[in-house]
């Protein structure tokens, strides 16, 4: 079973206040990287898939950045708002992994007013 | 609207009697899985599908089968269900290769 790590496992933080948060991953045979956006009873939603060394995304507030020779993503929150509170999952897929996805265990997340 | 249907949503039972698990696609997705989610631990999978009559372990595939007899239908089996499979069970479907999982909105399974 590969080792997907994230960290912090929860962090609370004050609205307007700008975060980030870390996925590990192993470095060798690297195929995609996935952020997923978890709020309580939903089902989780995807932010990002990111393919490429380098790679960087953003949608609104959020965006991520990924460096597969060293094995870790950043999810980046800008001016946190009450809505985003949720957990963060990350997910990566090795080359040749026939489609299997390994998540980390997530950033649970809470923005205070 | 494109959506992962998984029910039921709740489900109680007792050890050793057999339950099914029905996951439903309409986007056409080759791919389909199954995770389960327990505290502390990330989503695990469990089995996965290809395709039509491709399936796979994941990584915790004990206790459970499956089945893909039809592309949209990707149901999850407990034979002889026990308490260590109480779980929130989630189903997911994508296209295969570098696409976003679609998840299904979860069962909560309790085996008492």
């Amino acid at each position: 079973i590969l080792n997907v790590e994230q960290s912090p496992q929860s962090l609370h933080v004050q609205e307007g206040d700008s975060t980030n948060f870390t996925c590990s991953f192993p470095s060798s045979n690297f195929y995609a990287l996935h952020w997923y956006r978890w709020e309580t009873a939903k089902s989780p939603e995807a932010l990002f898939v990111m393919t490429l060394n380098g790679d960087e995304k953003k949608k609104g507030r959020i965006s991520a950045t990924l460096n597969t020779k060293e094995g870790y993503s950043y999810l980046y929150i800008k001016g946190s708002q009450p809505e985003d509170s949720a957990t963060y999952l990350c997910a990566f897929k090795p080359a040749g992994g026939g489609n299997k996805l390994t998540f980390g265990t997530g950033t649970q997340l809470k923005v205070e007013l | 609207e494109a959506q992962v249907t998984q029910n039921p949503r709740y489900l109680i039972t007792v050890t050793g009697k057999k339950l099914t698990v029905t996951c439903s696609q309409n986007m056409n997705h080759e791919y389909m899985s199954w995770y389960r989610q327990d505290p502390g631990l990330g989503l695990r999978q469990i089995y996965y599908s290809m395709n039509v009559e491709v399936t796979d372990k994941g990584d915790v595939p004990e206790g459970y089968k499956v089945s893909r007899k039809e592309k949209r239908n990707f149901p999850l089996i407990l034979e002889s269900p026990s308490p260590n499979q109480t779980s929130l069970y989630f189903c997911a479907s994508s296209v295969p290769g570098r696409e976003k999982l679609f998840f299904g909105s979860g069962t909560q399974l309790s085996v008492l």
